[in-house]
């Protein structure tokens, strides 16, 4: 079958860094994508990686392991603004983005 | 407008009602989507249509249905709503490159509950 697990709930302080792990299960694979939701709101897109090693993209950078079945989502310098879901979701053979349940990540000062 | 709208925000449906939520993308965009977000779950996929004129079913579809009539709106309807349906539905839009299916952009949201 097909599955993501990431952590449910991630704690951090403000201006330290996190790292939140995700790991994948699919029939086929075409990339890893990073999304964030603030509560009540729709999620916006972080992040792809459709080959190994890690993308950098200003606070946020993304890392996957295609062998591993693993990525990751690290953020920098944490800012309060940064409190939210992050959603792990990977692209199966079909094109269809299989979604992982969310980290929720609770910045505090 | 611009990026996708969804409508309503919000409902609160008694079930057994049929009921359509609206959606339209301004993107030019040929995929679309609707999935339906549940507390503690992954967004599940209930319907996809990758060009005006078609779609499929996706992980979730029994007891809705969707057309494509055009490549702007991909409305979704509740034939005869239950309490199960009660959840949080986003519908999204993506472009579809030479190499496959691009980044989904998603709209506000609907916040259903069937009562």
């Amino acid at each position: 079958g097909q599955n993501i697990d990431q952590p449910t709930e991630m704690t951090a302080t403000e201006g330290a860094i996190v790292q939140i792990n995700c790991t994948y299960q699919t029939s086929g694979f075409n990339g890893l994508f990073w999304y964030q939701q603030h509560a009540g709101e729709a999620p916006t897109f972080l992040s792809y990686n459709v080959l190994d090693g890690l993308e950098e993209k200003g606070r946020f950078s993304s890392f996957l392991s295609r062998s591993k079945g693993y990525s990751y989502l690290l953020l920098k310098e944490l800012q309060m603004k940064d409190s939210a879901s992050y959603l792990c979701a990977a692209m199966d053979s079909n094109y269809q983005l299989i979604w992982g349940a969310g980290t929720k990540l609770i910045i505090k000062p | 407008i611009a990026g996708i709208t969804q409508a309503p925000t919000s409902q609160i449906l008694a079930a057994g009602r049929r009921m359509t939520l609206r959606c339209t993308q301004d993107m030019r965009h040929n995929a679309m989507y609707w999935y339906r977000q549940d507390l503690g779950l992954g967004l599940r996929l209930i319907h996809y249509s990758n060009t005006a004129g078609t779609t499929g079913k996706g992980e979730v579809p029994d007891g809705y249905s969707v057309s494509r009539a055009n490549t702007d709106d991909f409305p979704l309807t509740l034939a005869s709503a239950v309490p199960s349906q009660t959840s949080v539905y986003f519908c999204a839009s993506s472009d579809v490159t030479g190499t496959g299916i691009d980044t989904q952009y998603f709209g506000p949201g609907t916040r259903l509950t069937v009562l």
